[in-house]
């Protein structure tokens, strides 16, 4: 079953905006990662937040993590067409010995030109 | 580095065969996870090989199994298909620890689909 929520699971917004995306999630956490799909081929790894970070940039990218709250948000600043895809937040489970993930279901965002 | 790389790409088979898919992970990496999509169920968990020995399994039936080599490539098998296994099969490779943060490398995917 799938552990983390993300929301919206649509999003269309115009070349130049901002974009930002929300994961939920249920159990305790070593990490969280993003990922990003684009149409039927494989998962790009993006940016991975560990359990005792708040925020970390990449690039035009931003992750928080609240721990909390049990959530994560992705932004992306300044989007452009090739960013179209989908984005996936995957956890970490904390108990150890495993690089197992669990995934949520997804945003696709649509960037238009 | 060669990325992950995953055969075949596509694959169409009917209902009771069986079928076998291949992974080969980024050199140097020895923890190779398997994961299904669909668009019901979205990515799920089948199983997680180390050092040729299954260190975590998903919640799937016995029908789907997996192994890997002493050079780390690694295969899995679902025996008996089903409409229901149709999906896009992806591959994963790490360098074990989860502390690296790198996450996780993805190979292509195998598109199984069963007629």
């Amino acid at each position: 079953s799938q552990q983390g929520e993300e929301d919206p699971q649509a999003l269309s917004i115009q070349e130049g905006e901002n974009a930002t995306m929300n994961c939920s999630y249920k159990t305790s956490i070593n990490n969280l990662q993003w990922y990003r799909q684009n149409s039927g081929r494989g998962l790009v790894h993006l940016i991975l937040i560990r359990s005792n970070e708040r925020e970390k940039h990449s690039g035009r990218l931003r992750v928080t993590l609240d721990t909390s709250k049990k959530s994560s948000s992705l932004l992306i600043t300044a989007s452009r067409a090739a960013d179209t895809a989908s984005y996936f937040c995957a956890t970490a489970p904390t108990q150890g010995g495993s690089e197992k993930l669990v995934f949520g279901k997804g945003t696709k965002l649509t960037v238009n030109p | 580095k060669a990325g992950v790389t995953q055969t075949p790409r596509y694959l169409i088979k009917t209902r009771g065969q069986q079928v076998t898919l291949s992974c080969s992970p980024i050199s140097g990496h020895r923890s190779v996870s398997w994961y299904q999509q669909t668009p019901g169920q979205g990515l799920q968990f089948l199983f997680e090989y180390f050092s040729e020995t299954q260190r975590n399994k998903g919640n799937f039936p016995g029908r789907f199994s997996g192994r890997q080599f002493s050079n780390s490539r690694s295969e899995m098998n679902v025996s008996t298909l089903e409409l229901g296994d149709s999906a896009l099969y992806l591959c994963a490779s790490s360098v074990p620890g989860q502390g690296s943060g790198t996450g996780q490398f993805f190979g292509p995917g195998t598109r199984l689909t069963v007629l």
